[in-house]
């Protein structure tokens, strides 16, 4: 599975969009982008995924770029409680085999 | 059950003594993994069962780890001998093969060694 990149760290701003970036670069054809989230003390939490066009559901965006070597989440009113760690991994379609988890973005929401 | 549910949720454990962490999956999904998250840090993958296919223990950091899924369905991870380094929160996940929609984890066991 490719590499991913995040930011260390970020904050928003209570009520504000949160854009959490990630770079994946060599991320090849058919390898799927996936993005989680980890709220303190609990497992991860699926969120959301894309191949190459933009996603939307009830959490959150995801916005591809067209060359697929980055990507963003997208949080349009981000509250409290999205606090978390946001994990950005790539992986390929068929949801089988590990998945590699880097350190991934600590959001901070503040009021 | 409704999610993935793991037991205990906390263990307290001497040096040197073996424990056994059991995850229980949500029903019909084949896919199962473990996951191993230290303090402040990402998760480290330790093994993935797949249906009846050998697992891919590539994870496993010694020989001391070892895991079953017993029917294709509830895990046992076992950790032999354990050290200090092995205290850590050991998260199980599981997924239903050729769908979409990511892993759904337990809330893990929180191991630690004293």
């Amino acid at each position: 599975d490719a590499k991913t990149t995040q930011p260390t760290s970020m904050d928003c701003a209570e009520g504000r969009a949160a854009n959490l970036p990630c770079n994946h670069s060599t991320i090849s054809g058919n390898e799927y982008v996936y993005w989680y989230r980890q709220i303190h003390s609990q497992g991860p939490q699926y969120i959301i995924h894309g191949l190459k066009n933009n996603e939307t559901n009830e959490m959150a965006s995801l916005i591809i770029t067209e060359d697929r070597k980055s990507s963003t989440l997208i949080l349009p009113h981000a509250t409290l409680r999205d606090t978390a760690v946001y994990y950005c991994i790539v992986k390929f379609d068929t949801n089988a085999g590990k998945s590699t988890f880097g350190d991934g973005t600590t959001l901070t929401v503040k009021p | 059950g409704a999610g993935v549910s793991q037991s205990p949720s906390n263990k307290v454990t001497e040096k040197g003594k073996d424990v056994e962490l059991r995850c229980d999956p949500i029903s019909g999904h084949t896919a199962l993994y473990w996951y191993r998250q230290r303090l402040g840090q990402g998760l480290e993958f330790l093994i993935y069962f797949q249906g009846n296919s050998a697992p891919d223990k590539s994870g496993l950091p010694s020989d001391r780890f070892s895991a079953e899924r017993t029917g294709g369905s509830v895990s046992t991870l076992t950790i032999q001998r354990t050290q200090q380094e092995d205290s850590a929160v050991y998260l199980c996940a599981s997924t239903r093969t050729g769908q979409f929609g990511g892993y759904t984890f337990g809330s893990g066991t929180r191991l630690t060694v004293v």
